[in-house]
Formats: structure tokens, C-alpha cells, sequence
């Protein structure tokens, strides 16, 4: 089975903190992405990765960025964390047209 | 651009009867179109896809959806509600055009079972 595993279940930061969530798939995907998850908005694409230090940005990149060192890992960064990034971060990785969801990290930052 | 619409935030059904969850599309070319089920605090699981070939498509958990090209619409249905079906189900397409695994999600639908 694929996994796709995420660094932290629960998160809590302060306002400005430099904030970073990991993912890392065992499936040698090229594909990799990042969303966020709200209520009545659905997944919305944050950024995403095609290969090894390649990425593009989603339909909300503002106040984010990734970074694809290796193929198995894809990380989200928060330069400056601020309350509007409260939310549920779901990592995907995807082969053939199929997205492999982690169980998500639900970040709060006060 | 792709678009996804779920025109029912909320669907209630008696455990035993049928459901059917809603879903409309917009995209260039033609679609694939997933459906995905999230059980609390997880992520998100992959129910079914339609690539192409027949338009009934059979996924997990007893699940179908059937893709009609004229109404844009890939509907998930199930003939039978059980109650550990209750969950939050998301529609998403991909247009071919793009060439890429990039999903445009639906809101969600909140399915709830009725014992």
C-alpha cells in the first residue's frame, strides 16, 4: 500500500514563527502536493511538486513555500505564520491520475 | 480553467435506502473525475475514478458513480445507506488538457446516516 506519512497530527505556533510541515511518500511518486483543508471551502491547492526541486504554485501560494530536495519529501513552509493559516494541511502524492492523501496536520496558530 | 461544484453541503438518508451525493463539473477536454471520502480527523481516502470506457464506475465500499458527458455530472451512489458510510465526500476533476495530476476539489458534501 502507499503511504504518505505527515510529520505532525496537531500543530500549535505563534504569530510570526517560522513554521514547517513535512510529508514523505514511500512510493516513488513524481508527483507531490500540499493543501489546505476549511470548512464550506473544501481542498483548496496550495503549491505542488513534479519532480526533484521543481514546483508550482496552487491557487493560494501567498504566504507559503515548499522545498523538494528529494523525491520522497515535500515540505511546506511558513515564513511568517499569522492566524488566517489556522487550518487542516493535507500532503498528497499522486501515479496514473490517483492522489495518496496523508492523515493531515491540523495547524492552529494563535 | 476546471471547476468542481457539490450543490449540497448536507445530505441525510435513513440507513438502508438508497443515496446519491451530487456532483457537476466544468473542464477543457475531457475529464477524469474521482470521488473521495474523509472519516474524522483523516485524510482523505480514494473511493473511485472515471478515466474512460463505461460510464457506471464501481469503487470501494459498495459505491458507483455514473459519468454523463450532456449534464457535466458524475454522481456517487450507493443502493443501500449503512451507517459507517456517514462521512464528508468530496468530488474532484482533472482535465486532460492539462497534462498534469493537478485535482480541482469540490466544497464536500457531509453525508449523514440515519439509524
Amino acid at each position: 500500500d502507499v503511504k504518505v506519512t505527515q510529520s505532525s497530527r496537531y500543530l500549535v505556533k505563534r504569530t510570526g514563527e517560522k513554521v514547517f510541515l513535512e510529508c514523505v511518500q514511500d512510493m516513488d511518486h513524481e508527483n507531490m502536493f500540499w493543501y489546505r483543508q476549511d470548512p464550506g471551502l473544501g481542498l483548496r491547492l496550495i503549491y505542488f511538486s513534479y519532480d526533484v526541486k521543481m514546483k508550482e504554485k496552487g491557487d493560494i501560494p501567498e504566504g507559503y513555500s515548499v522545498s523538494r530536495e528529494k523525491k520522497e519529501r515535500f515540505s511546506l513552509i511558513l515564513e511568517s505564520a499569522s492566524t488566517n493559516q489556522t487550518s487542516m494541511y493535507l500532503c498528497a502524492s499522486s501515479s496514473i491520475h490517483e492522489q495518496y492523501f496523508g492523515p493531515g496536520t491540523r495547524l492552529t496558530v494563535t | 480553467a476546471q471547476s468542481v461544484a457539490q450543490p449540497e453541503d448536507q445530505v441525510n438518508v435513513a440507513e438502508g435506502n438508497p443515496l446519491t451525493v451530487k456532483c457537476t463539473y466544468s473542464v477543457s477536454g475531457n475529464p477524469y473525475l474521482f470521488w473521495y471520502v474523509q472519516y474524522p480527523n483523516r485524510g482523505l481516502q480514494f473511493l473511485l475514478k472515471y478515466i474512460t470506457g463505461d460510464n457506471l464506475v464501481k469503487g470501494s465500499y459498495g459505491f458507483e458513480a455514473e459519468f454523463n458527458k450532456s449534464q457535466t455530472s458524475f454522481h456517487l451512489k450507493k443502493p443501500s445507506a449503512l451507517v459507517s458510510d456517514s462521512a464528508l465526500y468530496f468530488c474532484a476533476v482533472n482535465g486532460v488538457s492539462f497534462g498534469n495530476e493537478k485535482l480541482t476539489f469540490g466544497t464536500g458534501t457531509r453525508l449523514t446516516i440515519i439509524p
